[in-house]
C-alpha cells in the first residue's frame, strides 16, 4: 500500500517568505496528486491538484510541483501571511474508482 | 450555504451505546465520502457512496459501523457498541466524479467530533 510522507514538525516561516511544504510517496505514481488545507476543528478545504504529466501548477501565490521520478511534490506559498497558518494535507488520487489516501499533513506558523 | 453539512457537530456518548451522524453533501454531487480524523493524523477513508451505491468500505470499517445513503442524497453513519477507540473526528466529503476526467476533488463537512467515555 502507499505510504505518504509530509513533514511532521511544524514549519515556522517569517511573514513575507515563501513556505515550502514536502510531500513524498512510496510505489505507484497517483494520476493525481491533492493538496488541502486543514484549520483547527474544521474539514479539509481544497486548494490544488496537479496531474502526473503536469510539472507544476499556480493558483494565486500557491504553486505545487510533482516530479514522478522523485516520487514528491512540492507545495509553495510565497509571501506568506499569518493567515496562511493551518495544517497542510496532500492526498494521493490513484484515478478511477480508487479513493483518496492522505498524509499526516504538516502545520505551517506564519509569524508577523 | 450550499456546502456539505453534517449534524451533530459534537456527540459525546457512553461506552456501549448506539451513535448516528448524518452528512448532507452539496446537492449535485454524485460522491459521499466517511472519514476518520484523529490528532495529528491525516483523514482515513472509511467508506463511499456513488450515487446510492456503496462502492468501497475500508478494513478500518468494522462491523460495528454501517452507513447509508437513501435515494442518493443524504448518508448516515451508525456506530453500535461504541469503544473507547472510537473517539475521533468524522468527516464526510462529497464530489463530482466524472469518468472521464477521472479527477476527484472532494468537498468537507465540518465533522462531528465524538467522545466516547
Amino acid at each position: 500500500s502507499q505510504k505518504i510522507e509530509q513533514n511532521s514538525e511544524a514549519l515556522n516561516i517569517q511573514e513575507g517568505k515563501t513556505a515550502t511544504l514536502t510531500c513524498n510517496y512510496t510505489n505507484y505514481s497517483p494520476a493525481y496528486l491533492q493538496w488541502y488545507r486543514q484549520d483547527p476543528g474544521r474539514g479539509p478545504v481544497f486548494l490544488l491538484l496537479i496531474r502526473e504529466n503536469e510539472k507544476e501548477k499556480r493558483k494565486e501565490r500557491l504553486k505545487v510541483t510533482f516530479d514522478t521520478t522523485l516520487k514528491q511534490s512540492l507545495f509553495h506559498i510565497t509571501a506568506s501571511q499569518p493567515a496562511d497558518s493551518a495544517t497542510y494535507l496532500c492526498a494521493l488520487d490513484m484515478g478511477g474508482y480508487s479513493t483518496l489516501t492522505f498524509g499526516k499533513g504538516t502545520m505551517l506558523l506564519v509569524s508577523p | 450555504d450550499t456546502g456539505v453539512s453534517q449534524d451533530p457537530r459534537h456527540k459525546i456518548t457512553k461506552r456501549g451505546q448506539n451513535v448516528t451522524f448524518r452528512c448532507d453533501p452539496i446537492s449535485e454531487h454524485n460522491r459521499l465520502y466517511w472519514y476518520r480524523q484523529t490528532l495529528g493524523q491525516g483523514p482515513e477513508f472509511l467508506t463511499y457512496f456513488q450515487n446510492e451505491a456503496q462502492l468501497e468500505k475500508s478494513r478500518l470499517l468494522s462491523d460495528r459501523f454501517s452507513a447509508e445513503r437513501p435515494k442518493g442524497s443524504f448518508s448516515t453513519l451508525e456506530i453500535q457498541r461504541t469503544e473507547q477507540g472510537d473517539s475521533a473526528m468524522y468527516l464526510c466529503a462529497s464530489s463530482s466524479f466524472h469518468p472521464e476526467t477521472s479527477r476527484n476533488e472532494q468537498f468537507f463537512g465540518p465533522g462531528t467530533r465524538l467522545t466516547v467515555l
